[in-house]
């Protein structure tokens, strides 16, 4: 079955800073990989996704980028801001076949003013 | 999202106890989940739905059952509540119709078997 590994567990950033979150997948098939936000105390949340059929993904400040030959993704955060502090969740799953969502085990992500 | 609810939100039992955590959603969704979050252990799946009559063993299902009483009504049971099921569980839903794929989360009940 999928396995999700992701990276680093936690990461510090001087708000302004950038902040890289690296997942990296087992299953080839894989076509979908959302990244979930999660504020302390509060529920999961859809902050980007990308399809196997695309390289990167932008959404003001969030990008996704995907390397299907290396079977890895990547979440990139510029110009942080300390409400961007929390946990990040990267997932995989077959494409229209969120049956077998597999989530990373997260990364705690401290934006420092 | 208010539109997922989970009930109860905090619960303390003791072992050996059968425990009823309930989610309820007014989104219209047909798939249904339940998660269990550990720390470091990120979300693990238990049981997902597709449908009324669909039910599906997720990643850790052992010690567990699910019962899809409505489409909007999905309830996790533990049938003896043993102490490593101490955790935060979330109920999710998403919509095959969407072909979004995104799942919507609950609020999460924290349960705490002692």
């Amino acid at each position: 079955g999928e396995n999700v590994e992701q990276h680093p567990s936690t990461l510090s950033v001087q708000e302004g800073d950038s902040a890289v979150i690296k997942c990296t997948y087992s299953d080839s098939a894989s076509n979908y990989f959302p990244w979930y936000k999660q504020e302390l105390g509060k529920r999961p949340q859809l902050i980007i996704d990308i399809r196997s059929n695309v390289g990167e993904k932008k959404d003001q400040r969030i990008a996704v980028t995907l390397n299907k030959t290396a079977k890895h993704f990547s979440l990139h955060i510029t110009e942080t801001q300390p409400e961007d502090s929390a946990v990040y969740f990267c997932a995989a799953s077959g494409l229209y076949n969120t049956d077998k969502l597999i989530f990373g085990t997260g990364t705690r992500l401290q934006v420092f003013p | 999202d208010a539109d997922v609810t989970q009930t109860p939100r905090n619960r303390i039992t003791k072992t050996g106890k059968r425990i009823m955590l309930e989610c309820s959603q007014t989104k219209g969704h047909d798939r249904m989940y339940w998660y269990r979050q550990d720390p470091g252990l990120g979300l693990r799946l238990i049981y997902y739905s597709f449908d009324v009559k669909d039910i599906n063993k997720g990643e850790i299902s052992d010690g567990y059952s699910v019962s899809r009483q409505a489409q909007a009504k999905f309830s996790l049971s533990l049938e003896s509540a043993i102490p490593n099921q101490t955790a935060l569980y979330f109920c999710a839903t998403s919509a095959w119709r969407d072909h979004t794929d995104t799942q919507y989360f609950g609020p999460g009940t924290r349960l705490t078997v002692l």
